[in-house]
């Protein structure tokens, strides 16, 4: 079955830096990449997303990029701002299949 | 278009009693996944279902856990006798037919065995 790895665990950051975190899966049948930001005692929020047919995709200061060959992916956030502070999970999905988290990176973002 | 609906949010309950959560999926989404958070931890997968079908339940515990979808109403995840490491948030997401489709996720429900 899939496996996703996400590194680093913690990360932080002053405001203003850029902040980068990194997963790599293991199945290549996968074809849809999530990323879901997790503030404390809410429900994880999806933030940006990318399929296996494109690269790279932006939103506003956030950003992923996808590495089929490598099988990794990676969320970009820029220009960070105290609120950005959460934990952030990736995740990768087959269709017809659940979704595989890896274990998360909580950002905390330094004034 | 209503979000994920999960009811109730919190739920006490003592050593050995039934607990029974449950998960209304945005509309016109077929497809329901359950995941459990321990608290400073990640979502492990438990089980995944579409209408009147469980697709994965490999997460789930053989014994004590049960999950439905049934045609009308919404997904439960039932766990029977409860035990307090059973006491975690407990998450659903539900997504659309279809490939590649987005998940959203409800507010979760926060079990406490006392």
């Amino acid at each position: 079955g899939e496996n996703v790895e996400q590194h680093p665990s913690t990360l932080s950051v002053q405001e203003g830096d850029s902040a980068v975190i990194k997963c790599t899966y293991s199945d290549s049948a996968s074809n849809y990449f999530p990323w879901y930001k997790q503030e404390l005692g809410k429900r994880p929020q999806l933030i940006i997303d990318i399929r296996s047919n494109v690269g790279e995709k932006k939103d506003q200061r956030i950003a992923v990029t996808l590495n089929k060959t490598a099988k990794h992916f990676s969320l970009h956030i820029t220009e960070t701002q105290p609120e950005d502070s959460a934990v952030y999970f990736c995740a990768a999905n087959n269709y017809g299949q659940n979704f595989v988290f890896g274990p998360g990176t909580r950002l905390s973002v330094l004034p | 278009n209503a979000g994920v609906m999960q009811n109730p949010r919190h739920l006490v309950r003592r050593r050995g009693q039934e607990a029974r959560l449950r998960c209304s999926p945005m509309k016109g989404h077929s497809h329901v996944y359950w995941y459990r958070q321990l608290p400073e931890e990640g979502l492990k997968f438990m089980v995944y279902l579409q209408k009147e079908n469980i697709i994965d339940e490999s997460g789930m515990p053989k014994e004590r856990f049960s999950a439905e979808f049934p045609k009308e109403g919404p997904s439960i995840l039932r766990i029977q006798q409860v035990v307090r490491g059973d006491s975690a948030a407990y998450f659903c997401a539900s997504s659309p037919m279809g490939q590649q489709a987005e998940a959203f996720f409800g507010q979760g429900t926060r079990l406490t065995v006392v």
